[in-house]
């Protein structure tokens, strides 16, 4: 597809669960940025990524959260032992360049976690 | 306080009116300054940025930023019930630092009949 995809769409988990959110981003895309958006609220940064390298997982909330895009393309974002905190809904957005000209983020329709 | 801030709302508007949305920032050396509209249950969409003192236009939409009292804001004229949405304003931080757009709360507009 031409747009960052993401999946699941909707996940529920029990507390204490492992997930696992998954995002393809835009092909040729060279960034990739994770962040989470709770009700009512703005999106959160949580992660980078330029290529395979991760190089801002300063967002991240606890060392529960963990994010990989080992070939420079797909990206997981998995949640080890959920909580009834995380959730939310996890957006996935990717960029040609970063935030180089234009600034434009490519937002997927996100993933929406709830942790009963 | 909190980088970027923004109005909840609703804010309430009639069809055919200007609709101002307002953000202010924290951090004097934000660089670059960006507006997205939000659907309800829908991703975040760029509408426009700013980098530069001053007002910008792109058909209906005005961006101003000011540096100096650290606001941007963004008009929209002759609005439409299709622009009903939240208004998330955003920010890059200053050089140096992590490239990830901040974003506010955003401010959710309602335009009426």
């Amino acid at each position: 597809g031409a747009g960052v995809s993401q999946s699941p769409r909707y996940k529920v988990a029990k507390r204490g669960q492992d997930v696992a959110l998954r995002c393809d981003p835009i092909s040729g895309h060279v960034s990739l940025f994770w962040y989470q958006q709770a009700l009512g609220q703005g999106p959160e940064f949580l992660t980078y990524f330029q290529n395979e390298a991760q190089l801002d997982k300063s967002g991240l909330p606890s060392d529960r959260f963990f994010a990989e895009r080992p070939e420079g393309s797909v990206s997981t974002l998995k949640i080890q032992r959920t909580q009834q905190e995380d959730s939310a809904v996890y957006l996935c957005a990717s960029s040609p360049s970063g935030l180089a000209g234009t600034g434009e983020l490519f937002f997927g329709e996100g993933s929406r976690l709830t942790v009963l | 306080q909190k980088e970027v801030e923004q109005n909840s709302g609703p804010l309430s508007v009639p069809e055919g009116a200007i609709a101002s949305l307002n953000c202010t920032y924290s951090d004097r050396g934000s660089q670059s300054f960006f507006w997205y509209r939000q659907y309800s249950g829908k991703s975040p969409e760029l509408i426009m940025f700013i980098y530069s003192n001053g007002d910008k236009e792109d058909g209906r939409f005005t961006a101003q930023l000011n540096k100096a009292s650290q606001y941007v804001s963004l008009l929209i004229r002759d609005s439409q019930p299709s622009d009903s949405a939240t208004y998330l304003c955003a920010l890059t931080p200053r050089a140096g630092t992590a490239s990830k757009l901040t974003f506010g709360t955003g401010t959710r507009l309602q335009v009426t009949l």
